[in-house]
């Protein structure tokens, strides 16, 4: 069975400029997270959706952020414009989305950006 | 949020055992804890969770303080392919589940 798939696994570009990411998660899985690792940190999360519905996006910085997750599958994360401090790997995960089971979370390789 | 400890780099020779200590002494009686590791340029991936008892799987067991202010990950016999950050994070059972990770442990361990 395939994991968590994300891309591109490297970015890198200009401050102010936008950028995305995508994830298609483990197939079946209805819950899907996004998280944001800094460097020497542990990931801190973003977003998550419990199929399209974003169900906690309090960590979410909204001024140049976006998420979306059409169709309840594949999801893309957005940043526009780019800052210097959003350099981190972008991880997605996800999970069965089994209400008040404890639940293992599936996590792909991450994309790394830099922002220069 | 419960807050965890952990200590930030441990060292172990291959082929010996392992013991992880995390402290978290704000849990709450329903959470969960939950025990990630991450190998370099990977992905966080789940080892091992339990509330009260301790807990055996094929990677790992996990002793929880009958108190619950702590626990404890045992890697039995550490391997290279062991080396990683280790992380303890509560999740609760009800209602908004969500992993809080910490900085973890360091775990490296010598041939």
């Amino acid at each position: 069975e395939a994991g968590v798939v994300q891309s591109p696994r490297y970015k890198i570009i200009e401050k102010k400029q936008p950028v995305a990411f995508w994830c298609n998660p483990i197939s079946g899985h209805n819950t899907l997270y996004w998280y944001r690792q800094n460097l020497g940190q542990g990931p801190e999360l973003l977003i998550r959706y419990e199929n399209e519905e974003a169900v906690d996006d309090s960590q979410l910085p909204k001024d140049r952020f976006s998420a979306e997750r059409l169709k309840g599958v594949d999801s893309t994360l957005k940043i526009q414009p780019a800052e210097l401090g959003d350099s981190a790997v972008y991880l997605c995960a996800s999970s069965p989305g089994l209400a008040g089971r404890q639940e293992t979370q599936y996590f792909g390789p991450g994309t790394r950006l830099l922002v220069l | 949020d419960a807050k965890t400890t952990q200590p930030n780099s441990m060292e172990s020779n291959e082929e010996e055992p392992v013991h992880l200590p995390c402290n978290h002494s704000t849990i709450s009686g329903t959470d969960y804890i939950h025990w990630y590791r991450q190998l370099p340029s990977q992905g966080p991936e789940y080892v091992i969770h339990g509330l009260t008892s301790n807990v055996n799987n094929r990677m790992a067991s996990l002793a929880i303080a009958e108190d619950r202010k702590s626990s404890t990950l045992i890697l039995h016999r550490a391997t290279l392919r062991d080396a990683a950050v280790y992380y303890c994070t509560p999740l609760s059972n009800f209602g908004n589940e969500k992993l809080t990770f910490g900085t973890g442990t360091r775990l490296t361990i010598i041939p």
